[in-house]
């Protein structure tokens, strides 16, 4: 069974820090990736997607992510962050060859952002 | 366009009731999935819907019961409540064949079993 795995739990930076959130994924085959945000009290949104083309896919308000195939990875970015990206961060997976299976989520990181 | 809407927004149980979790969607799409999701253990999945008349489990089914009559209604039946079923639950949708997208969810339903 596919698995995502998110190793951070919790972050915590101060504005205009670097962020990266590590997100890897156990499937061998070719897979689209997601990450979503959950902003506090709200519902989940999608903030960028990789299906194929170039690994580097840039999402809303800053954010990127990397697909490194040969790490199983789709890392996500912003060089500087703000008060405003406090929220919980997750990362999805699912295959893009076998219909459409159900998204596979990661455990989430909350990101916690201070002035 | 409301997107994917559920109801209610909080319901509070006793141990042995029931209630159905709504979810319907405005966006004509075929998939429908229902989620909970608890503190430090992301999004599970409950049941999900590949159309009208056709619903399969999930990672997490037990205690559930859904049906999928029309494209846009799929909801979530709790026969028996526990406390296990405390947890905040989402509804989503997707086009069929096309998660390019990704998912629109609704804006949650926050449970509580006392």
């Amino acid at each position: 069974a596919q698995s995502v795995s998110q190793h951070n739990h919790h972050v915590i930076l101060s504005e205009a820090a670097s962020l990266e959130l590590g997100c890897n994924y156990s499937y061998g085959g070719t897979v689209n990736l997601f990450w979503y945000v959950q902003y506090p009290g709200q519902h989940l949104q999608l903030l960028l997607k990789y299906f194929s083309g170039d690994p580097l896919v840039k999402g809303i308000k800053g954010f990127e992510a990397e697909f490194i195939k040969s790490k199983f990875s789709f890392n996500l970015r912003k060089p500087s962050v703000q008060w405003s990206d406090t929220a919980e961060y997750f990362c999805a997976v699912n295959p893009s060859l076998t219909g459409n299976t159900p998204l596979v989520f990661g455990k989430g990181t909350r990101l916690s952002v201070i002035a | 366009n409301a997107g994917v809407t559920q109801t209610p927004k909080f319901r509070i149980l006793k141990i042995g009731q029931s209630m159905t979790l709504q979810c319907t969607q405005d966006m004509n799409h075929n998939y429908m999935y229902w989620y909970r999701q608890d503190p430090g253990m992301g999004l599970k999945l409950i049941y999900y819907s590949v159309g009208a008349g056709i619903t399969d489990k999930g990672e997490v089914p037990n205690g559930y019961n859904v049906s999928r009559s029309t494209t846009e209604d799929f909801p979530l039946r709790l026969e028996l409540a526990a406390p296990s079923q405390t947890s905040v639950y989402f509804c989503a949708s997707s086009l069929v064949l096309d998660t390019n997208y990704g998912y629109t969810f609704g804006s949650g339903t926050r449970l509580t079993v006392v």
